[in-house]
């Protein structure tokens, strides 16, 4: 399988639960990305991580943690949402530099009822 | 503050209308400029990197042109099929590959 392949597509869960959010990449990058899209708002960066060093965190609440235990592989851990955190998550790879672009996933669209 | 605004924020057009969108951006040190385009549902899709002002990329019905302030995606004789967000991004002087990302233009064409 080529690309970035987001698991699950589709997430719901309650406010108390814990649950995970995989991406994974077949494209010898070796940066990976976690994005936040809200409707009507601009794709908000929370995570990067490069040569499988965390190397920004953008003020992202604690309720998220990152874990990139390989260049090819992203998790993003959820536990005590709110509501408001319901939105689609990107995941997306570069190399270390970006300045060819990201590759992104399909997302995982993740509703916390 | 590095920021980027797209224009307009939805755009109507009947298949064969020519038109442009808009990016403009104000950033610290710009290592290059991308628009993506995202179909309902889907992560964006890559279309065009821009490095320098005076740089033109096309693709099909697309051309991507740049210049110091803003960059425009002109769209030539449009079908249905271009309908989609058209999202612009830059990428500042940090060496971390981070976009900071507009809040795209919607875009349908009607046949």
């Amino acid at each position: 399988e080529t690309g970035v392949t987001q698991t699950p597509r589709h997430l719901v869960m309650g406010m108390t639960n814990k649950k995970s959010l995989k991406c994974e990449q077949h494209l010898g990058h070796n940066a990976m990305y976690w994005y936040k899209q809200s409707a009507k708002k601009p794709l908000e960066l929370m995570f990067v991580y490069s040569l499988e060093e965390r190397v920004e965190n953008n003020s992202v609440p604690s309720r998220f943690s990152p874990e990139c235990p390989n260049s090819s592989h992203l998790f993003l851990h959820l536990h005590t949402l709110q509501p408001e955190d319901s939105a689609l998550y990107l995941c997306a790879s570069s190399q270390a530099t970006g300045g060819n672009g990201y590759t992104f996933g399909s997302g995982t669209r993740l509703t916390v009822v | 503050e590095d920021q980027v605004t797209q224009s307009p924020e939805a755009l109507r057009l009947q298949e064969g209308e020519s038109s442009s969108l808009n990016c403009s951006y104000t950033v610290s040190g710009l290592r290059g400029l991308f628009w993506y385009r995202q179909d309902p549902g889907k992560g964006p899709e890559f279309l065009f990197t821009l490095y320098s002002a005076g740089e033109e990329k096309e693709k099909e019905r697309l051309k991507a042109t740049l210049t110091k302030k803003e960059s425009f995606l002109h769209i030539t004789a449009p079908k249905p099929e271009d309908s989609a967000t058209y999202l612009c991004a830059v990428q500042a002087g940090s060496n971390t590959g981070k976009l900071i990302f507009g809040q795209g233009t919607t875009l349908q064409v009607k046949p």
